[in-house]
Formats: structure tokens, C-alpha cells, sequence
């Protein structure tokens, strides 16, 4: 199974930038690196992906390291819904999804 | 887009029972993920369904089984329900690639007396 390493949590101030790390040692060249987050009494939601280079959209930007052993989600600036469990997880093909403990990320008003 | 759709939103069965879950993927995604998720042991993958075939299974016991239908919809069945099985049951949509993002319902929480 795919595994990737999280902090178990993090704090954060509003309107603050925040830094969510994760590791994939284990990571193959061709997957990618996907981000969801999941709020309480809800389903996870998809949040980014990218591949190698660092991706951008609404939510979020990815950061991946050029090794691709691991990588950084950043939100520009905390929101208090931004609260939640992040997780970072990877697909290798064949081999069952994984979602490890996540990271709680807590926003100070 | 509609979003993916669970029902029941929550259920409450005895030991010994079995039960249905339901899930109606995004409109066009041919992959459904179920998932498991308890305090205990975080979100663990049960199985998926690609184009009504059985394509990854998690470390689940027989008890659970799922299928999917021609329209993508899926089910999961879990027979002979334990205390341990009360949990929050996710499914996921995809379009079925592998590198495809997952899309979320809000679960299911099955509670066993």
C-alpha cells in the first residue's frame, strides 16, 4: 500500500499562510500526488493533485519537491473553514488507496 | 453537477442484521470507491467498482460485499453485522483513471446495538 507521512497536527492564525508537509518516499515516478481535506460530518474533499511541477487553483497551490519524495499543500491565507483533517495520499497502480491519519489543522480567529 | 449521493444518511441495526448502503456516483464516472471510516483505524479502503466489475479489494472479511449496476449506482452489503462494523461509510466517485480525483459523498453512519 502507498504510504505518506504526516504531522498528526497544526496550528495556524487567520488570514496567515499555512504549510501543510508531506512524505512519499516511496512514491513512483508516475503517480501523483493528490490533497483532500475533510471537515466534520463530511465526506473528504478533493482539494489538488499535480504531478512534478507545482500546481495552482482556487483552493490551494502544491509544492513538490524535485526528488518527489515529498511535498507541501499551502493555503494563502487560513481561513476559520479552513479547519479540517488534510490528507496527502498517492495511487500506485494495483494496489489499494490509502489514507493515513492526516493532519487536523486548526485556525486561530 | 449533482455531487455523489449516499443514502441512507444514517442507520441503526442490531448485531446479526444485514444492511444496504446506496451510492449514486457524479454523472459520467464509471468508478466507485468504498471506504470505512472509524475513529480507531482513520478511513480504510473496502473495494471499487469500475464499469460494474470488481476491480481492488481491501482487507475486509466476506461479510462485505458490494456490486454496481449498469448506471454506475452501487451498493454495499454488509451481512451479519458486528458492534465493530458501526462506523462512517464513505463512497467515492471517479472517472476511473488512476491518477483521478476522488469524489466525496457524505457517508453513511451505521450504528450497530
Amino acid at each position: 500500500d502507498a504510504k505518506t507521512t504526516q504531522p498528526n497536527s497544526m496550528e495556524s492564525n487567520e488570514e496567515e499562510p499555512v504549510h501543510l508537509p508531506c512524505n512519499h518516499s516511496t512514491i513512483s515516478g508516475t503517480d501523483y500526488i493528490h490533497w483532500y481535506r475533510q471537515l466534520p460530518s463530511q465526506g473528504p474533499e478533493y482539494v489538488i493533485h499535480g504531478l512534478t511541477s507545482n500546481v495552482n487553483n482556487r483552493m490551494a497551490s502544491l509544492a513538490i519537491a524535485e526528488d518527489r519524495k515529498s511535498s507541501t499543500l499551502i493555503l494563502h491565507r487560513a481561513t476559520l473553514r479552513d479547519a479540517a483533517v488534510y490528507y496527502c495520499i498517492y495511487l500506485t497502480s494495483g494496489s489499494r488507496l490509502t489514507f493515513g491519519e492526516g493532519t487536523q489543522l486548526t485556525v486561530n480567529p | 453537477k449533482a455531487g455523489v449521493t449516499q443514502t441512507p444518511r444514517y442507520l441503526i441495526k442490531t448485531r446479526g442484521q444485514q444492511v444496504t448502503l446506496s451510492c449514486s456516483p457524479i454523472s459520467g464516472h464509471r468508478s466507485v470507491s468504498w471506504y470505512q471510516q472509524t475513529p480507531g483505524q482513520g478511513l480504510q479502503f473496502l473495494f471499487e467498482y469500475f464499469s460494474e466489475t470488481q476491480r481492488n479489494k481491501g482487507n475486509f472479511p466476506g461479510r462485505f460485499s458490494g456490486r454496481q449496476f449498469s448506471n454506475s449506482r452501487s451498493e454495499m452489503n454488509v451481512s451479519t453485522l458486528e458492534l465493530g462494523d458501526s462506523a462512517l461509510y464513505l463512497c467515492a466517485s471517479s472517472s476511473g483513471q488512476t491518477n483521478s480525483p476522488l469524489h466525496f459523498g457524505n457517508g453513511t453512519r451505521l450504528t450497530v446495538t
